[in-house]
């Protein structure tokens, strides 16, 4: 059974970075074709896709957010790292990690049950 | 970027009918990167359809998905109680990036 949980902070102040953890279970991300994502959803808003690593340390973010992203794994912990830089009021969202299955397998499936993240001094 | 617009916003209806949400992209997308998700208020996304057309593991058959290139359909056969939620659509494309849709509700009538 897969499964991934998200922690960090849950209120930051503007300016300051966000370090966000996704911790999963019953996958390697050192398996060939196998990735985790990051989507988040403003509340009452829509999802958007934020980064998402491949398990040959490749990385992809959205072209809107790429500079303000990073992505990482520690494989030997089963942990992919997100940070972004410069948050404001309006990343205020529920942050979510997410299993991406196989080589070509562009979905998501399961997701993390996501941590809510309010930007506010 | 391609983006892809749900409609309608909203879908109201009554258990035992059909529903028929649409998702049309702005370039052509693979079906085989097409997919559906469920979301449920205060619930992480389910995968519900992968490659425009097949079901995910657990998904009962009165879903189903069907389209190619710009335009995209879930539909419901008969609607249960617990399939009244927020549909997304997503895709992924050749610029290597994922998108959604900015969602369907479906609401009971």
């Amino acid at each position: 059974q897969i499964t991934l949980k998200e922690s960090g902070p849950t209120l930051v102040k503007p300016t300051q970075t966000l370090t966000l953890t996704c911790t999963f279970s019953g996958f390697s991300l050192s398996t060939s074709g196998v990735g985790v994502g990051w989507i988040r959803q403003p509340p009452g808003k829509a999802l958007e896709w934020l980064a998402l690593i491949y398990w040959n340390d490749d990385k992809r973010y959205s072209p809107s957010l790429k500079s303000r992203l990073t992505i990482t794994k520690d494989t030997s912990k089963n942990q992919v790292v997100l940070t972004m830089t410069n948050m404001d009021p309006v990343d205020t969202a529920t942050y979510y990690c997410a299993h991406r299955p196989a080589y070509w397998d562009n979905w998501f499936d399961p997701w993390g049950q996501g941590t809510l993240v309010t930007v506010s001094s | 970027e391609i983006v892809l617009t749900q409609s309608p916003g909203t879908l109201s209806l009554s258990p035992g009918e059909r529903a028929t949400l649409s998702c049309r992209a702005s370039q052509s997308v693979s079906s085989s990167y097409l997919a559906w998700y469920q979301q449920k208020p205060g619930q992480a996304p389910r995968l519900l359809i992968y490659g425009a057309s097949s079901r995910a593991t657990g998904i009962p058959d009165r879903f189903s998905g069907s389209g190619s290139g710009t335009d995209f359909t879930l539909t419901i056969s008969r609607l249960e109680p617990e399939d009244f939620a927020v549909y997304y659509c997503q895709q992924y494309g050749s610029s290597l990036m994922y998108t959604f849709g900015q969602g369907t509700k479906l609401e009971i009538k």
